[in-house]
């Protein structure tokens, strides 16, 4: 079965610092690869994907992650951190079902210092 | 855009008691989801519908069922609520088209069964 880790609970960044959230998946076959963010009080936002192609992604508000197979790895980056950006991340992961059932990881929570 | 309504953001309810949570989506979504979201433990499947009056059974239904007898409108019930099931229940829909589509998750519901 596929699964999702991520090996952070928590990663306190500077605001204007690089970021990188780590996800490793679990999945026989070529998985499909999401990132999504929850604000506090909210629901979960879509930040960016991957199903092929090219394997640096560009996703929303500066984000963009990247695929690498032989690490089953698709890590979350972003290069100038904003205290907006303090929030959870979701890494997932789908299969081919054709329903998007995701599994999710536990998720990592930033904290941006001033 | 899309809109994803879960009709309480808190809930207080007693052992025992039945416990209704409704969801409903504006964009006309084939796919409907329920998670419940626990700390360290990520997002987990309950039940998802890829049509009206369809369901499936996620990771985690025991304890839980569904209702769909409208496209727009989810429902998730406690038969028999447990402190157990205390929790943060998050909605989701999707269209069914491709995996193209993303989840759109409403704010959800925090249940606390006493």
């Amino acid at each position: 079965a596929q699964s999702v880790t991520q090996p952070d609970i928590h990663i306190t960044v500077s605001e204007g610092a690089s970021l990188e959230l780590r996800c490793n998946y679990s999945y026989g076959a070529t998985p499909y690869l999401f990132w999504y963010v929850q604000s506090p009080g909210q629901g979960l936002q879509l930040l960016l994907k991957y199903f092929s192609g090219d394997t640096l992604v560009q996703g929303i508000k500066g984000f963009e992650a990247e695929f690498k197979r032989s690490q089953s790895s698709f890590n979350l980056r972003k290069p100038s951190v904003h205290w907006s950006d303090a929030a959870e991340y979701f890494c997932a992961v789908a299969t081919n079902t054709g329903f998007q059932k995701l599994v999710f990881g536990t998720g990592t929570r930033l904290l941006v210092s001033p | 855009d899309v809109k994803v309504t879960q009709s309480s953001r808190y809930l207080v309810k007693r052992t025992g008691e039945k416990v209704f949570l409704e969801c409903v989506q504006d964009m006309d979504h084939e796919n409907m989801f329920w998670y419940r979201q626990d700390p360290g433990l990520g997002l987990r499947l309950i039940y998802f519908s890829y049509d009206v009056k369809m369901k499936e059974k996620g990771d985690i239904p025991e304890g839980y069922s569904v209702s769909r007898e409208k496209k727009e409108r989810f429902s998730l019930i406690l038969e028999s609520a447990s402190t157990n099931q205390t929790s943060m229940y998050l909605c989701a829909s999707s269209r069914a088209s491709s995996y193209n589509s993303p989840l759109h998750f409403g704010n959800g519901t925090r249940l606390t069964v006493t």
